[in-house]
């Protein structure tokens, strides 16, 4: 059984500010963890994805996450935002030969100019 | 290329209408998948093809019904849909089960 909790549905940061975006995950096995970014009517994109080698992924726009197993976290930071960060940010969990993509539910980030 | 084509962006239809929704990928994925997406909700899994074989429905009503002519399409058959239907529908693949999804800008579908 896998699940994934994100921890506020909204999040509003100044432009320039950090940006933390928080995600707990649960998984029987050695997970496989990603965060994707969703604009409005559109897809999702992918940002970065852990999946056990190095525990400080960096994806793309400037955005990184930490896999810490002591706290079963993958949270997703940022260390200036930008306006064109603002959208829906989605963290999901899957483990090796297991379809389903287990997702978060979600957290809006706003950018306050 | 990464990326995965759907069609059409945009679908209207009545609930006695039948229609097609259209997915293509040539990154020579084996796992290709269905999403429906509510506002302001995580996208929930409805189907998974892989090796071009169904092998997850997630108990979605028989008015939907998945195909997959070959490796690189997969089609959604739409017929006597409700309006609680309407919703972002998206397409993904992935290389294999785990691995990371690439997702389709999803087709908009509008049941009156």
């Amino acid at each position: 059984a896998q699940s994934v909790t994100q921890l506020g549905s909204h999040v509003s940061v100044s432009e320039g500010a950090l940006v933390l975006l928080r995600c707990n995950y649960s998984s029987s096995v050695p997970p496989y963890l990603f965060w994707y970014v969703q604009y409005p009517n559109q897809g999702l994109q992918l940002l970065l994805k852990y999946t056990s080698a190095a525990t400080l992924v960096k994806g793309i726009n400037g955005f990184e996450a930490e896999f810490k197993k002591s706290e079963t976290s993958f949270h997703l930071t940022k260390p200036s935002a930008h306006m064109s960060d603002a959208a829906e940010y989605f963290c999901a969990v899957s483990n090796f030969g297991n379809e389903k993509l287990t997702f978060g539910t979600g957290t809006r980030l706003t950018i306050i100019p | 290329d990464t990326e995965v084509t759907q069609t059409p962006k945009h679908l209207v239809m009545g609930m006695t209408n039948k229609k097609s929704l259209k997915c293509e990928q040539h990154m020579g994925h084996r796992a290709m998948y269905w999403y429906k997406q509510k506002a302001k909700k995580p996208p929930e899994l409805m189907f998974v093809y892989s090796y071009e074989k169904l092998s997850i429905n997630e108990s979605v009503p028989s008015r939907f019904s998945p195909e997959c002519p070959n490796s690189s399409l997969l089609n959604l058959h739409l017929h006597a849909l409700q309006p609680e239907d309407s919703a972002l529908y998206l397409c993904a693949s992935s290389q294999q089960g785990g691995t990371e999804a690439f997702f389709g800008q999803g087709t908009r579908l509008t049941v009156v």
